[in-house]
């Protein structure tokens, strides 16, 4: 079956700690996104990548990086120069084909920083 | 800037016909998508309008209307499984395509 996969769904760290959260996609999606949502929010754009070894910052990037050397892969890291990093982070392809756009979810990884 | 409103919260009875209300402020506007999310969940894809109009997927439409700024999304015959957030979301083009989500609707479903 083809889908999105993120893992671990809960991940707790310590305050200034670094963490990286995985994204795996095997429906050979281009585009690659990276979302924050906190409680009672929409979802916050965090990084996107269009092709593989190229991304961009959205709306909300500071305190994170990201890297893009497989197609298939897109992991987020949250450094510890994010203030306030405990939140629901979800993962999202896209086709960059047809009209709607229409983007494919993972499951979330719910960060909870100590 | 971008921008999109929906109201935070609606209630309504099983069986009774919803909708819910998105108005935007953006530049280079493609089009407006509605997403469902349940409690704990990952958002799903519920429609897509370009052009004006209404687009029916079942019990499920949407519409838009460019000149207005403005889109809502129907549910008809509610169910309680219908209970979750909806949000809309503008597809705009500035340098690259982007997705701009809405903060969502939270829809009560009751018996």
């Amino acid at each position: 079956d083809g889908g999105i996969t993120q893992s671990p769904k809960y991940l707790f760290r310590k305050e200034g700690q670094n963490v990286t959260l995985s994204c795996e996609q095997n429906l050979n999606h281009d585009a690659m996104y990276w979302y924050r949502q906190d409680p009672g929010q929409g979802l916050r754009l965090i990084y996107y990548s269009q092709i593989v070894n190229d991304f961009q910052k959205g709306d909300i990037a500071e305190g994170y990086s990201v890297s893009r050397e497989k197609k298939e892969s897109f992991p987020l890291t949250v450094t510890s120069a994010q203030k306030n990093p405990t939140a629901f982070y979800l993962c999202a392809s896209t086709s960059g084909q047809g009209e709607t756009n229409e983007q494919f979810f993972g499951p979330g990884t719910r960060l909870t920083v100590l | 800037g971008q921008s999109l409103e929906q109201p935070s919260e609606v209630t309504a009875v099983e069986g009774a016909i919803v909708q819910i209300n998105c108005t935007y402020q953006t530049s280079g506007f493609y089009g407006l998508s509605w997403y469902q999310q349940h409690d704990g969940g990952a958002p799903t894809f519920l429609s897509y309008n370009a052009l004006d109009g209404l687009e029916e997927t079942g019990r499920f439409s949407s519409f838009l209307s460019r000149s207005d700024s403005y889109g809502y999304l129907l549910l008809q015959e509610l169910q309680m499984k219908d209970s979750a957030s909806y949000f809309c979301a503008v597809r705009a083009y500035t340098g690259g395509f982007k997705t701009i989500f809405g903060a969502g609707t939270r829809l009560f479903v009751k018996a």
